[in-house]
């Protein structure tokens, strides 16, 4: 299953909201993740089932998403977001993800 | 609180074998529930997933990579071991473990990753 990211690059400022699309090549029944990852860190979950925020992760976090289309909206951007995000499919094997979406300062 | 720490060689020569270990503490891998995978990282670019393994033994790999790669466990240390045979220089990557966690409905059950690992960086060079 591919995943494609886009935008692949967004510049934003703090304060504004921020959407990232991950597109499926199939159907995956919501079986998607979405991370976060800071330069020389290890990748944080954010994310599962499509739109269930893990235990920890500020509410401006969220996912929306069926059939093959799924979006992570950032809800005013804050300082600690910049960062690399990557959305993951666990519905089927071998598990895929998109190729990310880096979230700079503009 | 879960952990996961990964361990082995930084250096590794073109044609080697890479052995990572996986460490693990604060959760139990007798449950259904649980599984570890194993995640790598070439540097700027994506993450892209190797190996899984269950409970029961049950084991799951990257297709393009599936004929180098092992993927075992030893419950009564905490720990995952994956090997990847013929190493080559575009291996170089960080490796991470990750615990993935499950929820089963309908006779099915699915695995995200919820904890990770900080990572070690491996080198394939001459």
């Amino acid at each position: 299953i591919w995943l494609t990211q886009s935008p692949s690059l967004v510049s934003a400022s703090t304060g504004d909201r921020v959407i990232i699309t991950c597109r499926l090549s199939q159907v995956i029944n919501g079986y998607l993740a979405w991370y976060q990852q800071k330069p020389g860190k290890a990748p944080e979950l954010l994310i599962y089932a499509t739109s269930s925020l893990q235990r920890g992760v500020p509410s401006r976090f969220s996912g929306s998403g069926s059939g093959t289309d799924f979006t992570l909206t950032i809800s005013g951007l804050q300082s600690e977001d910049f960062a690399t995000y990557y959305c993951q499919q666990y519905y089927n094997f071998p598990w895929t993800f998109g190729q990310g979406t880096k979230v700079e300062i503009k | 609180q879960v952990t996961l720490r990964e361990s082995g060689p930084a250096l590794v020569k073109p044609t080697q074998t890479l052995t990572l270990t996986c460490t693990f503490s604060g959760f139990s891998f007798s449950s259904t529930a649980m599984r570890v995978s194993w995640v790598r990282q070439p540097p700027g670019k994506a993450l892209e997933w190797l190996a899984l393994i269950g409970w029961d033994d049950d084991k799951k790999y990257n297709t393009s990579l599936k004929t180098r790669l092992t993927i075992s466990k030893d419950t009564s240390k905490n720990q995952v071991v994956l090997t990847m045979t013929n190493i080559d220089p575009v291996d170089t990557a960080t490796y991470y473990c990750a615990r993935a966690l499950g929820y089963c409905g309908g006779g099915n059950c699915y695995h995200y990753m919820d904890v990770w690992g900080k990572g070690t960086m491996v080198t394939v060079s001459s």
